[in-house]
């Protein structure tokens, strides 16, 4: 079974730049999730989706932060104007149903 | 709200040495409780897993015993190996079907 795909995986860009995710789940797994991991902590939650609807976004930083999930497949996480605590780990992760959710590997941005 | 709380680290032991990692939560409810590894510059893998009260989580001779009455999830592992060596993340699953992590325990295993 093909596991949670993520791009790219390394991205270098400049503070107000802007920079884009994409994430395509496990097939079949309805709930789909974005986490920003930095660097020495655990993964902090950004956006939930079940199927192409939004579960939780209060930790998503709306002015600077969005995220879509068209047809309730794949998602695109999208930072615009980056700043430089945004460096981080990007993690996409999704779930079949409860209990267990799998993580990609991870995208790794850098803001300079 | 639910959250984890997660032993600091980091910990070195020599090989073959035990290992216990703690890990205390709060939640409202009966969550399911979790630890993940992360090796390095790889992304989370679901280590072992215990959905209710006195159950045990194994996995890789890694084990955590979900004890409500304690609101626990320590991860021991009995001869710990170079190979072992990498990040450590209890994590629970809250209402909403929602996952909330701790901050993560490196763990150094030296030959």
């Amino acid at each position: 079974e093909a596991g949670v795909a993520q791009s790219p995986r390394y991205k270098i860009i400049e503070k107000r730049q802007s920079v884009a995710f994409w994430c395509n789940p496990i097939s079949g797994h309805a709930t789909l999730y974005w986490y920003q991991q930095i660097l020495g902590q655990g993964p902090k939650l950004l956006i939930q989706f079940q199927n192409n609807g939004v579960v939780d976004d209060s930790q998503l930083p709306k002015d600077r932060f969005s995220a879509e999930r068209l047809k309730g497949v794949d998602s695109t996480l999208k930072i615009q104007p980056a700043k430089l605590e945004d460096s981080a780990v990007y993690l996409c992760a999704s779930s079949l149903n409860r209990n267990t959710i799998y993580f990609g590997e991870g995208s790794w941005l850098t803001v300079v | 709200g639910d959250s984890v709380t997660q032993m600091e680290g980091p910990v070195t032991l020599s090989e073959e040495a035990f290992l216990t990692i703690n890990c205390t939560y709060t939640a409202t409810g009966y969550p399911s409780l979790f630890w993940y590894v992360q090796y390095p510059g790889e992304g989370l893998q679901l280590l072992l897993k215990a959905t209710k009260a006195d159950d045990k989580g194994s996995n890789k001779g890694f084990e955590a015993t979900y004890r409500k009455e304690t609101t626990s999830f320590h991860l021991e592992k009995g001869s710990v190996q170079v190979s072992d060596s990498a990040v450590y993340f209890c994590a629970l699953e809250g209402t909403g079907n929602q996952f909330y992590f701790g901050t993560g325990t490196s763990l150094t295993v030296i030959p």
